[in-house]
């Protein structure tokens, strides 16, 4: 069974420009979740996307956003790109329903604003 | 608000010693308590969960964790150190907000194992 995939891996962008990050989740996975892992901050919570519909977003600016699509696929945009914005960039999916949810990680996609 | 904190930045032990890594949590109810392991270039991997019952849960790689509510401590701990469990270790707090339970993570604690 496939994992959580994401991309692109790496890549380099400078402030101002937007970017745009791919995550597929595992299938069956209806809940996808975006976390920001800067260095020395731990996961931050971004954006919960179940079945199409934006659940829930954390403490983050309006550039950030994202979408889901009708495969449960995501993407997350980001735009005006500062250079705080480097960082590991984590999604993750978790089965419909299951209240508790334990999420399957991806590998990131690490982000370097210069 | 639930928040986790992991006092601990960098814990350094020799392999084949004992581990412990605290966490403490902050939530009102009995939350989710989750353990997860990044190591370098990956993303995390559940280590175990607590979600009800026993209060010692047993997880992957030997790694074993007590849920403490007097204390609102969820410590994981191995008894034996492997070179391979070097890695950055995550513990996260799951509390309902808008039907589901999203993970709220601490800053996590860097492992060093020495030979």
């Amino acid at each position: 069974e496939a994992g959580v995939t994401q991309s692109p891996t790496h890549l380099i962008k400078t402030r101002g420009q937007q970017v745009t990050l791919r995550c597929s989740p595992i299938s069956g996975h209806t809940s996808v979740y975006w976390y920001q892992q800067a260095l020395g901050l731990g996961l931050q919570f971004l954006l919960w996307y179940d079945e199409g519909e934006e659940r829930n977003r954390g403490n983050f600016p309006p550039r950030f956003s994202g979408r889901q699509f009708p495969n449960y696929s995501s993407e997350l945009n980001v735009n005006a790109l500062e250079l705080e914005d480097s960082a590991l960039y984590l999604c993750a999916s978790s089965p419909k329903g299951s209240g508790a949810n334990v999420l399957t990680f991806g590998a990131g996609s690490r982000l370097t604003v210069l | 608000a639930q928040s986790v904190t992991q006092p601990d930045i960098h814990i350094t032990v020799s392999e084949g010693a004992s581990l412990e890594l605290r966490c403490n949590y902050s939530y009102g109810a009995t939350p989710y308590l989750f353990w997860y392991v990044q190591s370098p270039g990956q993303g995390l991997q559940l280590l175990l969960k607590y979600f009800s019952g026993d209060t010692l849960v047993q997880g992957i790689k030997g790694f074993e964790a007590e849920f403490k509510r007097s204390q609102s401590s969820f410590n994981l701990r191995k008894p034996s150190v492997h070179w391979s469990d070097a890695a950055e270790y995550f513990c996260a707090v799951g509390a309902p907000s808008g039907g589901s339970y999203i993970p709220t993570f601490g800053r996590g604690t860097s492992l060093i194992v020495h030979p």
